[in-house]
């Protein structure tokens, strides 16, 4: 069974530029989960999304950031006029319901994310 | 709110040592879920342990332990006979309905394992 895919692996942008990172599920799971990860930090969370709603967005860095989900599938994350501070690498992760009614179902499986690096 | 700290950025031993990585965890829920993951050089975090704030039984899986204690905050991770594949970014994380159950990671211990 295919685990968490992201695309593209790496992404290396000007600044200004926008990029779309792409994020695909394992199949079944309703919730998708981004974060960021800095260099020689831990996972910050971006943004989950519960089907194809995302519940909170508080945590998206600003208004440049912005992402989708259709249906209970492909999630995509879009930063408009990327600048250097978005290096990073982006990871999503699924899980086979949001919340922890029962933690096994709970469980995130990682993608092996996209390093971003804005020049 | 709620916090993870692991004080050790990074720890260097040599294959077959036993090593401990610390994890310190801050939470004002009652119930509360502690994890920790491995990244290894591919990137792709790997879950390892889920345990809950009630349950502090210690666990051991192979080389692997766990060491919940409430008093301290405290969840800590041990590799005993440490080998060359153990060597990875090791992250502790906290979810609470308080923050809900959105993960909190500490920012992660490097270890590496010398042959």
């Amino acid at each position: 069974g295919a685990g968490v895919s992201q695309s593209p692996s790496n992404k290396v942008t000007e600044k200004g530029k926008d990029v779309e990172l792409r994020c695909d599920p394992i199949s079944g799971h309703t919730a998708l989960y981004w974060y960021r990860q800095r260099l020689g930090q831990g996972l910050e969370f971006l943004i989950y999304f519960q089907g194809n709603s995302a519940p909170d967005k508080s945590g998206l860095p600003s208004d440049r950031f912005s992402a989708e989900r259709t249906g209970e599938s492909v999630s995509t994350l879009t930063i408009q006029r990327t600048q250097q501070e978005d290096s990073a690498v982006y990871l999503c992760a699924s899980s086979l319901v949001w919340g922890l009614a029962d933690p096994l179902e709970n469980e995130q499986f990682f993608g092996p994310g996209t390093r971003l690096t804005v020049l | 709110a709620q916090k993870v700290t692991q004080a050790q950025t990074e720890i260097s031993v040599v294959e077959k040592e036993d090593v401990t990585l610390d994890c310190v965890y801050e939470t004002r829920d009652t119930t509360y879920y502690l994890f920790w993951y491995k990244q290894p050089p591919s990137g792709e975090l790997v879950f390892l342990i889920r345990r809950n704030s009630f349950d502090e039984q210690n666990e051991i899986s192979g080389r692997y332990s766990w060491n919940f204690q409430k008093s301290t905050s405290s969840f800590n991770f041990t590799i005993t006979a440490s080998q060359v594949v153990d060597s990875a970014v090791y992250f502790c994380a906290l979810s609470t309905i308080g923050g809900s159950y959105i993960p909190t990671f500490g920012r992660g211990t490097s270890l590496i394992v010398h042959p």
